[in-house]
């Protein structure tokens, strides 16, 4: 498959737990925030997303929280499975333009069974 | 519904040379953005299209240019090859234009510059 990133953060879960992924964004004036998911030999897949007048969006199995006051977004998956082994990228955007979404550099998730 | 589709998904090109690679958005999708990933620089945008029209820009020189059709299909080129050139460029393919949104990305077009 695609190698995506030969140097990043590794997470490694055992199946079933839940998994906590971070990612620092560097723009204080960015006011919308993606999670995607890469799976090898994949494009990136949306997971979620959040608005910065929010500090908290649910989705299925996924949890995403945003911290504005120290620039920090968490992507929190329950019940952790094999399938959700995958590189996972934040990004941040300003001024709802697609020029200006900036991508985080990644971190591998690898789900033990 | 058929996703987005690139192609080729594989591609060896020779320094100098220049390379078009397409993408085929989700029927009914109007917006077209192209993307370079490297190992070393991450995911970062190329360009958007809609309607046939560039809506944005990113930091690329100007030997990276696209161009979308009437049918939404896109294409990009990249002129005067350079080893640095080599990254997998993916395509995704929304709905509406001009903000991130929820877009679908294609598998990607490897290239490789030797």
């Amino acid at each position: 498959g695609e190698s995506v990133g030969l140097h990043l953060p590794t997470l490694s879960v055992q199946e079933g737990d839940n998994s906590i992924i971070n990612c620092a964004y560097s723009n204080s004036a960015s006011d919308y925030f993606i999670w995607y998911k890469q799976e090898s030999g994949k494009g990136p897949q949306f997971i979620i997303d959040i608005r910065s007048n929010m500090d908290k969006r649910q989705g299925q199995r996924v949890t995403v929280l945003l911290n504005k006051t120290v620039k920090h977004l968490s992507l929190q998956i329950a019940a952790t499975q094999p399938g959700d082994s995958a590189v996972y990228f934040c990004a941040e955007n300003y001024g709802g333009s697609q020029g200006n979404l900036i991508f985080g550099k990644g971190t591998k998730l690898s789900v033990k069974p | 519904k058929a996703g987005v589709t690139q192609t080729p998904r594989y591609l060896i090109k020779t320094r100098g040379q220049q390379v078009t690679l397409s993408c085929s958005p989700i029927s009914g999708h109007r917006s077209v953005s192209w993307y370079q990933q490297t190992p070393g620089q991450g995911l970062q945008f190329l360009f958007e299209y809609f309607s046939e029209t560039q809506r944005n820009k990113g930091n690329f020189p100007g030997r990276f240019s696209g161009r979308q059709f009437s049918n939404s299909r896109s294409e990009m080129n990249v002129s005067t090859l350079e080893l640095g050139d080599s990254a997998l460029y993916l395509c995704a393919s929304s709905f509406l234009a001009g903000g991130p949104g929820e877009q679908y990305f294609g598998p990607g077009t490897r290239l490789t510059v030797t």
